[in-house]
């Protein structure tokens, strides 16, 4: 059974750092691009980056570009999401997914972060 | 960027009664490798987003045949034959061709 375990998420001041990681189980971690989607409170979904499965190239939404970086460490099966210089629009709940061709296919339960003073 | 454009934004919809969403993106989807990358996903309340149907038809694992997918180039449609009361939440389209974008989601109520 996949399973998607994000952490790292909590208060953080304006113009902070954060970082979240994404436990992955149940599939060969290695072998799978990985997501970060995000979702503000109340509104839609929102991606915000990927990385290729070696960890080789890595894409991101104009809007965290040049301060948001994805990493992933495959020998622990882990993703992160190293966040600086956050903003209030940067305020949601922060989902790691797995990759399918095409997009997410299995989604993790989601860790909130929330900037404010 | 691609939009994604859903309609309607909220559907009061029948238990046992058919439900219907579009979603239109402002360029085609079809990728260089023929294939369209079109998906659904359905979020129910207070869970994370969870993926109905792939690449325009193709439904994930363990989703109910009542959930169909169709369409071409721009235009898209969800349909669930017979709506059930678990069906209550938000759905989205999205699209993996150009990076990926949502459509604004769909709110769809009993």
């Amino acid at each position: 059974e996949v399973q998607l375990v994000e952490s790292g998420g909590g208060l953080v001041q304006p113009g902070g750092s954060l970082r979240l990681s994404c436990a992955a189980s149940g599939f060969t971690f290695s072998d799978y691009w990985m997501h970060w989607v995000r979702q503000a409170p109340g509104k839609g979904l929102v991606w915000v980056s990927r990385i290729k499965y070696d960890g080789s190239i890595s894409t991101y939404a104009d809007s965290v570009k040049g301060r948001f970086t994805i990493s992933r460490d495959n020998a622990k099966n882990t993703l992160y999401l190293q966040m600086n210089s956050l903003t209030a629009d940067d305020t949601a709940v922060y989902y790691c997914a797995k990759d399918t061709w095409g997009g997410p296919d299995y989604w993790g339960q989601g860790t909130p972060v929330t900037v404010s003073s | 960027d691609i939009v994604m454009t859903q309609i309607p934004l909220s559907s009061p919809v029948t238990v046992g009664q058919p439900a219907s969403i579009s979603c239109r993106s402002s360029q085609s989807l079809v990728y260089s490798d023929g294939n369209t990358y079109l998906s659904w996903l359905q979020q129910r309340p207070g869970q994370p987003p969870r993926l109905l149907i792939s690449k325009i038809s193709n439904r994930f694992s363990g989703v109910p045949d009542r959930f169909s997918g169709s369409g071409a180039g721009t235009d898209f449609t969800l349909k669930i034959s017979r709506v059930e009361a678990e069906d209550v939440g938000v759905y989205y389209c999205m699209q993996g061709t150009q990076l990926y974008t949502f459509g604004q989601g769909t709110k769809l109520e009993i």
